[in-house]
């Protein structure tokens, strides 16, 4: 199973929105709604931030929302704030019944 | 509080075996799946295994299968990972990671422990 797809980094000045793209296929990210995005800040354990393509958990600002098209599932912050600089990882279920991360993305708050 | 926490890990010769163990809390452990979950150093995530609630269903990645074997004592709150036949290549964190659901599919991974660094060299 591929890892999915997504940019190596993505940086935003305080205040902007910024929009991280995961890219799959059919049998991953296109063919099942089980889609989810992690934070990890340096040193630390992964952060559950959005399940199930668009919900977020109970604790999660509401600057963070998902959705996903096709293939494609992204990750939007909005009003991007200092403490949001961190790798970002998405995940789906798989039809061999597992589940693959993508390959991270570096958010950098300029 | 929903905590996690992992032991078992350290420095392993290849081709040996290790048993790791995830001490779980602050929630009904045997309502809900289990993960295991590692990141090799200054890499990514990578998915390695998952339990449901009863032991009933059971998954591997592919890099792991016929290698590792996941368990759960629901009795001891404890999760399991046996890893033998170990290669270089299986240095990393392990993370556990709890299933917001029963069965280890369709979900994802709602908690985290803080891992426990397996090495493997000669």
């Amino acid at each position: 199973q591929s890892a999915l797809t997504q940019p190596a980094s993505v940086s935003g000045s305080p205040g902007q929105s910024i929009t991280i793209s995961c890219t799959g296929t059919s049998s991953d990210v296109g063919g099942y709604n089980y889609v989810s995005w992690y934070q990890q800040h340096p040193g630390k354990a992964p952060k559950l931030m959005i399940y199930e393509v668009s919900n977020r958990p109970s604790g999660v600002s509401n600057r963070f929302s998902g959705s996903k098209s096709g293939n494609t599932a992204s990750l939007t912050i909005s009003g991007l704030q200092a403490e949001d600089e961190a790798d970002y990882y998405c995940s789906s279920y798989t039809s061999s019944s597992s589940y693959v991360f993508g390959t991270g993305t570096k958010v950098t708050v300029l | 509080e929903v905590q996690l926490v992992e032991s078992g890990g350290g420095l392993v010769q290849p081709g040996r075996s290790l048993r790791l163990s995830c001490a779980a809390s602050g929630f009904t452990f045997d309502d809900y799946a289990m993960h295991w979950v590692r990141q090799a150093p200054g890499k990514g995530l990578e998915w390695v295994s998952g339990i449901s609630w009863n032991s009933g269903s059971i998954g591997y990645a592919d890099s792991v299968k016929g290698r590792f074997t996941i368990s759960r004592d629901n009795a001891k709150n404890s999760l399991y990972l046996q890893m033998n036949s170990l290669r270089a290549e299986d240095t990393a964190l392990y993370y556990c990671a709890k299933d917001p659901y029963g069965d280890y599919v369709f979900g994802n991974f709602d908690y985290w422990g803080q891992g426990t660094l397996v090495t493997v060299s000669s």
